[in-house]
């Protein structure tokens, strides 16, 4: 049974530019976090989704946005990307009615030059 | 608002011995208290979790103790062996909302033989 995948692994980017990462849940899970770890820093809660929708968001701008699909898969959206955004973005999903079950994945590594 | 504060690493310690790592929280309500475990260029894998007072959660040899008194919830393991070396963060899972996590800023475990 798969866990939860997130693409890519790794990518570059530069100042000022887009980028998008997506998360499949685990099987079964139909609600998706996000979460940014800076480097030596712990997770933050970006926000989550449920039911194609965002239901709570931590204390991120606008700048970052995400959907979740019909299949429960997901996306982050990162516009005018700065060198701060520099970071591990973990995805986590839990299933139906289980808040406190997530299951993380391996993350994307999102370096701004 | 909900916060969680662990100890600072480097923890070096040597094969077999006692292993603590101390974490402390505040929160407003009755949250659920985590530990996670994060290997070299990896997620977040759950190591134990308890969700009420005085519950003790336990995994490969590592416990923890929910302490509502003391809002504590120290990592303990008798003897750590060398594949133990990992970053262990500390989390509650916030009560109020929709259950996100919040994490401690990390301890750095190094077990040499």
């Amino acid at each position: 049974d798969a866990g939860v995948t997130q693409s890519p692994t790794h990518l570059i980017k530069t100042r000022g530019q887009q980028v998008t990462l997506r998360c499949s849940p685990k099987s079964g899970h139909d609600t998706v976090s996000w979460y940014q770890q800076a480097l030596g820093q712990g997770p933050q809660f970006i926000f989550q989704y449920y039911e194609e929708e965002e239901r709570q968001r931590g204390n991120f701008p606008d700048r970052f946005s995400g959907h979740q699909f019909p299949n429960y898969s997901s996306e982050l959206n990162v516009n005018a990307l700065l060198l701060g955004d520099s970071a591990l973005y973990l995805c986590a999903s839990s299933p139906p009615g289980r808040m406190d079950g997530y299951t993380f994945g391996s993350g994307t590594r999102l370096t701004v030059v | 608002g909900d916060s969680v504060t662990q100890m600072e690493g480097p923890v070096t310690l040597s094969e077999e011995a006692f292993l603590t790592i101390n974490c402390t929280y505040t929160a407003t309500g009755y949250p659920s208290l985590f530990w996670y475990v994060q290997y070299p260029g990896e997620g977040l894998q759950l190591l134990l979790k308890a969700t009420k007072a005085d519950d003790k959660g336990s995994n490969k040899g590592f416990e923890a103790t929910y302490r509502k008194e003391t809002t504590s919830f120290h990592l303990e393991k008798g003897s750590v062996q060398v594949s133990d070396s990992a970053v262990y963060f500390c989390a509650l899972s916030d009560s109020g909302g929709y259950n996100k996590l919040i994490f401690g800023a990390g301890t750095r475990l190094a077990v040499h033989p």
